[in-house]
């Protein structure tokens, strides 16, 4: 069964250092999207993108964050100057769309030491 | 603006006995509604969907919910609970778009007693 990949699983970085994390959506999927979870938190929509584009996004994902596909199978996270409350399980989804809703990944755990 | 609320953060029950998460959305107009679970360490998993056919949706592992628009519910249920259901369980909603958001609640984490 086709599933949203991410990748690393856990990645440690430092303070001020810029992390990029790695999606592969499911390939004849749409709508793409970021998500946190900060531990024992609920869930966070960060942004949606489609056709290329930011669709939408929350007050979360300020000017820090940015988003990328790159080549038309990968869709990446990018935060440019990580923060201690950055620490958090980031979550990448997709969809086909017409509320079918969205197919999540395993996760990377981002921690900021 | 979308929202759901999930009465009760923390539920336990026996092995055997009737689960039922509790989810209550406010929306202006009937959007879809899902109920998602997530296992320790793990990610994500879509359990079943309301998207405005029948009322009554059956989802994966026996779990299966109600959408009532009287109520504005969609409580979750599952008949006899295993101890392999022991997890958080996220209802969630989206308007009725091609590309709109999942909005989550805040999360019911069930325990189940053997």
């Amino acid at each position: 069964e086709p599933e949203v990949t991410q990748t690393p699983s856990h990645q440690v970085t430092q303070m001020g250092q810029e992390v990029i994390l790695r999606c592969v959506p499911i390939s004849n999927h749409l709508y793409f999207y970021w998500y946190r979870q900060i531990l024992g938190q609920k869930v966070e929509f960060l942004v949606s993108f489609y056709n290329n584009e930011i669709s939408e996004k929350s007050e979360i994902f300020d000017d820090q964050f940015s988003v990328e596909r790159p080549d038309g199978s990968n869709f990446t996270l990018k935060i440019r100057s990580t923060k201690l409350e950055d620490s958090a399980m980031y979550f990448c989804a997709s969809s086909p769309g017409q509320g079918s809703g969205a197919f999540f990944g395993q996760g990377t755990r981002l921690t900021v030491v | 603006a979308q929202s759901v609320t999930q009465l009760g953060s923390h539920v336990s029950v026996s092995e055997g006995a009737l689960v039922l998460l509790r989810c209550n959305y406010s929306s202006s107009v009937p959007p879809y509604l899902f109920w998602y679970v997530q296992y320790p360490n793990q990610g994500l998993q879509l359990l079943l969907k309301y998207t405005s056919a029948a009322t009554l949706v059956k989802g994966i592992n026996g779990f299966e919910a109600e959408f009532k628009k009287s109520e504005t519910s969609f409580h979750l249920t599952k008949p006899s609970a295993h101890m392999s259901d022991a997890a958080e369980y996220f209802c969630a909603v989206s308007r009725k778009t091609s590309y709109d958001k999942v909005i989550f609640g805040p999360g019911t984490s069930l325990s189940v007693i053997p």
